[in-house]
């Protein structure tokens, strides 16, 4: 049964600490993304990733960080120098015939 | 980054009705995606377009492809409550590596 799971699906959070996020795929996809949502707002690209080993800045990078060490998986952290950390995470990955983005079921993280 | 504009912003309407809602762009796209996001849930895929005047069927779900490829419209026919949720348009850049999303369209159905 292929897709992509996010865990947890509810993290909390001290300010001034890190947390990686958690995202995996089995769909064999070689890109992956991470996506940011507020409440109310469309979505905004963190960080993706179109092979194993590289990775590029989305539109709000800044606080973030990622790894892709495998091609099922691509964490991301939430660094302390992001200023406004409370939001729900997706993440996705691309189909590479069709080039349609799927995404996971979402980490809705707080920071307080 | 560039944001599409997707309008109405909210809808709410009554169970039966049609719902039509759009997405304009100042840039030209390859293909369009919608998606429908229920709550707390990530977005699920909805229907693709890939040529301009393209038009697409899911169900009651109607989507088209404008001709000049810079909107693109979605059509729900005789709307049912599991309708309510948030309908999200994007647009995929030439590369086929990075989506635009729209800022999405609340719908509420009345039972």
């Amino acid at each position: 049964d292929g897709g992509i799971t996010q865990s947890p699906k509810y993290l909390f959070r001290k300010e001034g600490q890190n947390v990686t996020l958690s995202c995996e795929q089995n769909l064999n996809h070689d890109a992956m993304y991470w996506y940011r949502q507020d409440p109310g707002q469309g979505l905004r690209l963190i960080y993706y990733s179109q092979i194993v080993n590289d990775f590029q800045k989305g539109d709000i990078a800044e606080g973030y960080s990622v790894s892709r060490e495998k091609k099922e998986s691509f964490p991301l952290t939430v660094t302390s120098a992001q200023k406004n950390p409370t939001a729900f995470y997706l993440c996705a990955s691309r189909d590479r015939i069709s080039y349609e983005q799927y995404f996971g079921p979402g980490t809705r993280l707080t920071v307080t | 980054g560039q944001q599409l504009n997707q309008s109405p912003q909210s809808m709410f309407i009554q169970e039966g009705e049609d719902v039509s809602m759009n997405c304009t762009s100042s840039s030209i796209f390859n293909t369009w995606l919608w998606y429908k996001q229920d709550p707390g849930e990530g977005p699920v895929l909805l229907i693709a377009l890939y040529k301009a005047g393209e038009l697409t069927s899911n169900g009651r779900l109607t989507a088209q492809f404008g001709i000049t490829r810079k909107d693109s419209f979605l059509n729900i026919s005789a709307s049912i409550p599991s309708d309510v949720g948030i309908y999200f348009c994007a647009g995929l850049n030439n590369a086929g590596n990075m989506l635009t999303f729209g800022g999405g369209t609340r719908l509420m159905v009345k039972p």
